[in-house]
C-alpha cells in the first residue's frame, strides 16, 4: 500500500527567510505524481506545485520549488522569500500515473510566518 | 466563481439524524471525488466518480454512507443515523479527464459537527 509521511508537524519561519519542509512517500509503481497542496486556516486546499515522477527535473512555480529524490522517494517542497501570507498547513499527497484516482495525504506540515 | 462549489459549508445535527451534502464540480469536469478531514489529519479518501459511475469506494465508506452523481454533473453524500465519529470536514474535489486527470480541485468543505 502506499503511504506517505511528513515527519514535521510544525515550522516556523522569518518572513523573507527560506524554509524547507520534508515529505517521503512509499510505492511500487515507478509512475507516479507528487503533489503539495496548501490549506490556510479556515480556507480551501489550494494546489501548490505538482511533480511527474518520470520527470527528473524538480518542478518550480515561483517562490516554490521541490526537491524530488526518487530513489530515496523523497520529496521535499522549498519555500523562498516567506511571505505571511505561506501561513498554512501543508499537505504532501501522492497518486498512481496509469490509475488516477485517490490522492494518499501525508498528515500535513502547519507552518508559521512569522513578521 | 468557477471553482468547486460546496453546500452547506457548516452543518450542526444531533446524533441519530440524517445529513446530505451537495458538491458541484468545475464544469469540465468528468471526475469527482469526495474525502473526510478530522482535525490534525490529512484528507482521507471516500469514493470518486467518473461522470455518473461510481469507480471507487473506500472501506471508510459504511453503508450509513451514500454518495450519487445522477446526471454525471453535482454530486450528494448523504449520511444516515449520525454518529458522533461522523463529525469531520467532507471535501469534494474535481478534475479533467484524460492526461490531467490526476491534478484534483478542491472545493470549501463542508464542516459537520454532530452533537
Amino acid at each position: 500500500a502506499q503511504t506517505v509521511t511528513q515527519s514535521q508537524p510544525e515550522m516556523s519561519v522569518q518572513e523573507a527567510e527560506t524554509v524547507t519542509l520534508s515529505c517521503t512517500y512509499d510505492t511500487s509503481e515507478s509512475n507516479y505524481y507528487l503533489f503539495w497542496y496548501k490549506q490556510p486556516p479556515s480556507r480551501q486546499m489550494i494546489l501548490v506545485i505538482r511533480q511527474e515522477a518520470y520527470k527528473q527535473q524538480n518542478a518550480t512555480e515561483n517562490r516554490f520549488s521541490v526537491n524530488f529524490q526518487k530513489a530515496a522517494k523523497s520529496f521535499s517542497l522549498k519555500i523562498s522569500d516567506s511571505q505571511l501570507g505561506d501561513t498554512a498547513m501543508y499537505f504532501c499527497a501522492f497518486t498512481h500515473a496509469v490509475n488516477t484516482d485517490k490522492l494518499i495525504f501525508g498528515t500535513g506540515t502547519r507552518l508559521q510566518v512569522f513578521p | 466563481d468557477t471553482g468547486v462549489s460546496q453546500d452547506p459549508r457548516h452543518k450542526i445535527t444531533k446524533r441519530g439524524q440524517n445529513v446530505t451534502f451537495r458538491c458541484d464540480p468545475i464544469s469540465e469536469h468528468n471526475r469527482l471525488y469526495w474525502y473526510r478531514q478530522t482535525l490534525g489529519q490529512g484528507p482521507e479518501f471516500l469514493t470518486y466518480f467518473q461522470n455518473e459511475a461510481q469507480l471507487e469506494k473506500s472501506r471508510l465508506l459504511s453503508n450509513r454512507f451514500s454518495a450519487e452523481r445522477p446526471k454525471g454533473s453535482f454530486s450528494t453524500l448523504e449520511i444516515q443515523r449520525t454518529e458522533q465519529g461522523d463529525s469531520a470536514m467532507y471535501l469534494c474535489a474535481s478534475s479533467l479527464p484524460g492526461r490531467y486527470s490526476e491534478t484534483q480541485y478542491f472545493g470549501p468543505g463542508t464542516r459537520l459537527l454532530v452533537l
